[in-house]
């Protein structure tokens, strides 16, 4: 059964950069079976996809966030990490990556607050 | 700003039936299968239904789904108060190449 895993810090200051990877295991980022997906959830609201990558590294992001967004995919430590930068206060939520395009498989989510 | 549109809120009795619309228009649930998401208190969201009407392994089929032209619809049957989360749909937008949407979600209460 497959398994996801978001890191990294909690905390961001405003206009810097979040970042976060998510560590898959029970299956294989190189498989090439799936596309790996972020999706965020501010605080007492709804879903919001921000976008996916698949393993050979193409990419495709919500177009409200395309200019601010990065994915990145390692597939010899079966990782994919997202880059957020110039972040404000609005980008304050529990960030999830889930696996396949239309998410069957969610990791259990990080908060990560924007604040100075 | 969602453009999927789902009611704020629905309830029912342990053991009576709840369905949850969703409606959007003809680039995304006209065009694009439907899934649906549960999240209860506290979790991460997980995949209830996909394809419209498909439930994963493990779902019981007290969940359904179905489609007609720009809309869906999520079916609980046999409520239950484990039952009592937040459901979104979700499906894929060919306008503009918006990507991925979600609905805004509903609350299931259970009374």
């Amino acid at each position: 059964q497959v398994q996801l895993q978001e890191s990294g810090p909690g905390l961001v200051k405003p206009s810097q950069t979040l970042s976060l990877t998510c560590t898959v295991s029970g299956d294989s980022i190189s498989s090439g079976d799936y596309y790996w997906s972020w999706i965020r959830q501010p605080p007492g609201k709804g879903l919001e996809w921000i976008g996916y990558i698949y393993y050979t590294g193409s990419t495709f992001y919500s177009p409200s966030l395309k200019s601010r967004v990065a994915m990145s995919v390692d597939t010899s430590k079966n990782q994919f990490s997202l880059k957020l930068n110039s972040v404000t206060d609005a980008d304050t939520a529990v960030y999830y990556c889930a696996r396949g395009a239309g998410a069957d498989s969610w990791g259990q989510g990080t908060l990560v607050t924007v604040s100075s | 700003q969602s453009v999927l549109t789902q009611p704020p809120s629905v309830s029912a009795a342990p053991g009576q039936q709840v369905a949850i619309s969703c409606s959007g228009s003809s680039s995304n649930i006209g065009k694009n299968p439907v899934s649906w998401y549960q999240q209860l208190p506290g979790t991460a969201p997980k995949l209830l239904i996909y394809d419209n009407d498909k439930r994963p392994s493990g779902i019981p089929d007290r969940f359904s789904g179905s489609k007609s032209g720009t809309s869906a619809t999520l079916g609980i049957t046999g409520l239950q108060t484990g039952d009592e989360a937040d459901y979104y749909c979700g499906t894929w937008d060919s306008s503009l190449r918006a990507g991925f949407v979600f609905g805004t979600g509903t609350k299931v209460t259970v009374l």
